[in-house]
C-alpha cells in the first residue's frame, strides 16, 4: 500500500486559502484517499473523502490528478479555528490495510 | 445522534498487565475500528470489526486484541503491557469499511 507524505507544518494568515499536498507514489487503483483534521485531545474528524479528479464539499476541495500519485486539500479563506493537525489517509476497497499521512500542523494566523 | 463514546478517558498502568478499553459506536454504525497514535509512529491501524467479526487487521503484535459485541459496541485488549504500548487509542466507527468514520476522543494509556 501506498506511503503517504505529507509537509510537516504550513503557516496561514485569516482569510487566505490554505493547500495541503499529500504525496502517495505507490498508490494502487482502488485505493481511495481521505481527509481528516484533529484538534488536541480529540480524535480526528472527516474532511472530505475521493478517488480521482475533484471532490468539492461545503468545507473543502480535494485534488486528485490523473497519475493520483498526490493529492491536495484545499481550504478556503481559513479562519483562526482551522489551526489544527491535517491528515491524509489512502485506504483500500479490496485489502485491509490504512496508511495514514504523518500529519501537517496549520497554523492560522491573525 | 450521539457521537462515538470511548471509556476510560485516561488509564495509568504497569508494565505486564492487560487493559481493556471500550467503545460505544454511532448508532446504526456496524464498523468499529481502532487505532493507535503516538508522536513516534503516528496514526497507525490496528484492527476493524463488522457484524461482530474481525474483517480487517493492521500490522500488530497478538498481544493486540478486540471483539465486538451483538450491538456493536468494541472493546480492545492489550496483554503483557509494554512501555511502548503507551499511546492514544481511538476508535471509530462508520457504516462500513471506507465510509466516513467518525472517531472518539480517545483513551490516553500510560504505562510505567
Amino acid at each position: 500500500l501506498a506511503k503517504t507524505t505529507q509537509p510537516i507544518s504550513m503557516d496561514s494568515y485569516e482569510g487566505q486559502e490554505v493547500n495541503i499536498t499529500c504525496s502517495h507514489n505507490n498508490i494502487a487503483t482502488n485505493d481511495y484517499i481521505t481527509w481528516y483534521q484533529q484538534f488536541p485531545s480529540q480524535g480526528p474528524r472527516f474532511i472530505i473523502q475521493g478517488y480521482k479528479t475533484k471532490v468539492t464539499n461545503e468545507v473543502a476541495s480535494l485534488f486528485i490528478p490523473a497519475d493520483r500519485k498526490s493529492s491536495t486539500l484545499s481550504l478556503p479563506r481559513v479562519s483562526l479555528s482551522d489551526t489544527a493537525v491535517y491528515y491524509c489517509l489512502v485506504g483500500s476497497r479490496n485489502t485491509d490495510k490504512l496508511i495514514f499521512g504523518t500529519g501537517t500542523r496549520l497554523q492560522v494566523f491573525p | 445522534k450521539a457521537g462515538v463514546t470511548q471509556t476510560p478517558r485516561y488509564l495509568i498502568k504497569t508494565r505486564g498487565q492487560q487493559v481493556t478499553l471500550s467503545c460505544s459506536p454511532i448508532s446504526g454504525h456496524r464498523s468499529v475500528s481502532w487505532y493507535q497514535q503516538t508522536p513516534g509512529q503516528g496514526l497507525q491501524f490496528l484492527f476493524e470489526y463488522f457484524s461482530e467479526t474481525q474483517r480487517n487487521k493492521g500490522n500488530f503484535p497478538g498481544r493486540f486484541s478486540g471483539r465486538q459485541f451483538s450491538n456493536s459496541r468494541s472493546e480492545m485488549n492489550v496483554s503483557t503491557l509494554e512501555l511502548g504500548d503507551s499511546a492514544l487509542y481511538l476508535c471509530a466507527s462508520s457504516l462500513d469499511w471506507s465510509y466516513e468514520q467518525y472517531f472518539g476522543p480517545g483513551t490516553r494509556l500510560t504505562v510505567t
